[in-house]
């Protein structure tokens, strides 16, 4: 089955720490991966996706595939990263619909 | 602002009451997608239209939904005699092929 487990419903760490929210995912062919994040009463938007494996905002992700992981990591984190963060995974085999985990709240203490 | 748009952004109804959602998907994109959120759940997906068609709807989409898009630009979806348990935010993405997705800002439907 395709599923996405994110374990911690919230990730609560002080500023300028580091910060790993967890995401594993179940999926029977080549997985898509995305990070999206969702700001205090903004939309959905996507933070990364492992294909680019590109930095944004100082997070990265690397695609684990023996562990069937994608955590997000920040070295340092700041005030502002505090939101909801979605792991998703995309289904490549038709429709290319995205399947998402139930999210972290990262708060960022000052 | 050019992205995806949905509305009523809220909307309250008695439990047994019809009500219909629109989402207008950035202009180009011809994939539109619906999706349920409710608290403490990420987005789960109802159902994915390529243009006209809809080519996939989720086990979660009962015969109450009825999601249309008749020109293959906006889309509506329709939940008929509704339950408390319809109470989500339900979630419009759109893209173009082989982009990434993006969302709209919801509509949260409360049932009472």
């Amino acid at each position: 089955a395709q599923r996405v487990t994110q374990p911690e419903k919230l990730l609560s760490v002080f500023k300028g720490a580091p910060v790993e929210l967890k995401c594993n995912y179940s999926y029977s062919g080549s997985p898509e991966l995305f990070w999206y994040v969702q700001y205090s009463r903004q939309r959905l938007q996507l933070l990364l996706r492992h294909i680019s494996r590109e930095s944004i905002k100082g997070f990265t992700a690397d695609l684990n595939k023996g562990e069937t992981s994608f955590h997000l990591k920040k070295p340092f984190a700041q005030e502002e990263d505090s939101a909801m963060y979605y792991c998703a995974l995309r289904d490549t085999s038709g429709t290319y619909k995205y399947i998402f985990g139930t999210g972290t709240r990262l708060k960022v203490l000052a | 602002d050019t992205g995806v748009s949905q509305n009523p952004r809220h909307k309250i109804t008695k439990r047994g009451q019809n009500v219909t959602f629109r989402c207008d998907p950035i202009s180009e994109h011809n994939r539109l997608y619906w999706y349920r959120q409710t608290l403490g759940q990420g987005p789960e997906f109802l159902t994915y239209f390529q243009n006209e068609a809809q080519l996939e709807k989720s086990r979660l989409l009962s015969d109450r939904f009825s999601a249309e898009r008749p020109k293959g630009s906006f889309s509506t979806l329709e939940i008929q005699r509704t339950e408390q348990g319809d109470s989500a935010m339900y979630l419009c993405a759109s893209r173009q092929t082989g982009d990434t997705i993006y969302f709209g800002e919801g509509s949260w439907l409360t049932v009472v």
